[in-house]
């Protein structure tokens, strides 16, 4: 079965610091892996997703995520957080049999203090 | 926007009503889902259509039943929910192509409280 773990509830950084947002994940077969971000009142919007190739990769608004195999990890980064960067945040992984289904984590909520 | 809509915003409804959601994409995609999504829970995916079929129904109960008239709409139907059915329901799409993996865009939620 796939599953992926988001052990934080809560990040809290600073403003200009680095961030990260934890996610592992568990897969039969091939990891296909996505985050998405959720403002307030909105729905998910796609960041970035992992699908073969680069062990780094870049998606929307600085963000970038590394994938690396042998911790089955799929964390989210970004150099310098900015204030407008808190949201909540979901890692998902697609069943690499069932292309229908996403496997959604309970998300992380990040918030970046000025 | 990501192109896809929802309608209602916000509902709020009696255990022995009957109400609907929809959901309509404008990106030309042929896939569209439906999601639960609980506080401090993963989204739960409820129902998935492929070309107007329905392809998954995630042991939902059936007082929840998709309806998906087109590529483009798609709605659930809500008859005697239950207060623990209080959530924000989101829609999504998808372009499905063979061997591909492609990512879904979300609706903005409909927040819905089952009193």
């Amino acid at each position: 079965a796939q599953s992926v773990a988001q052990p934080e509830d809560q990040v809290n950084v600073a403003e200009g610091n680095p961030l990260t947002v934890k996610c592992t994940y568990s897969v039969s077969g091939n990891p296909y892996l996505f985050w998405y971000v959720q403002y307030p009142n909105r729905g998910l919007q796609f960041l970035l997703k992992y699908i073969t190739g680069d062990n780094l990769v870049k998606g929307s608004y600085g963000f970038e995520a590394e994938f690396n195999k042998s911790q089955t990890s799929f964390h989210l980064k970004k150099p310098s957080a900015l204030v407008s960067d808190s949201a909540l945040y979901f890692c998902a992984v697609r069943d690499a049999d069932n292309f229908n289904k996403f496997y959604f984590g309970s998300g992380t909520k990040l918030n970046v203090k000025p | 926007e990501t192109g896809v809509t929802q309608t209602p915003r916000h509902l709020v409804m009696g255990m022995t009503n009957k109400k609907s959601l929809k959901c309509e994409q404008h990106l030309g995609h042929n896939a569209m889902y439906w999601y639960k999504q609980s506080a401090k829970k993963p989204l739960e995916l409820m129902f998935v259509y492929n070309f107007k079929e329905q392809t998954e129904n995630n042991s939902v109960p059936s007082r929840f039943s998709p309806e998906c008239p087109n590529s483009s709409h798609l709605f659930l139907h809500l008859h005697t929910l239950q207060p623990e059915d209080s959530a924000l329901y989101l829609c999504a799409s998808s372009q499905e192509v063979a061997g591909g993996i492609e990512t879904q865009y979300f609706g903005p939620g409909t927040r819905l409280l089952v009193l």
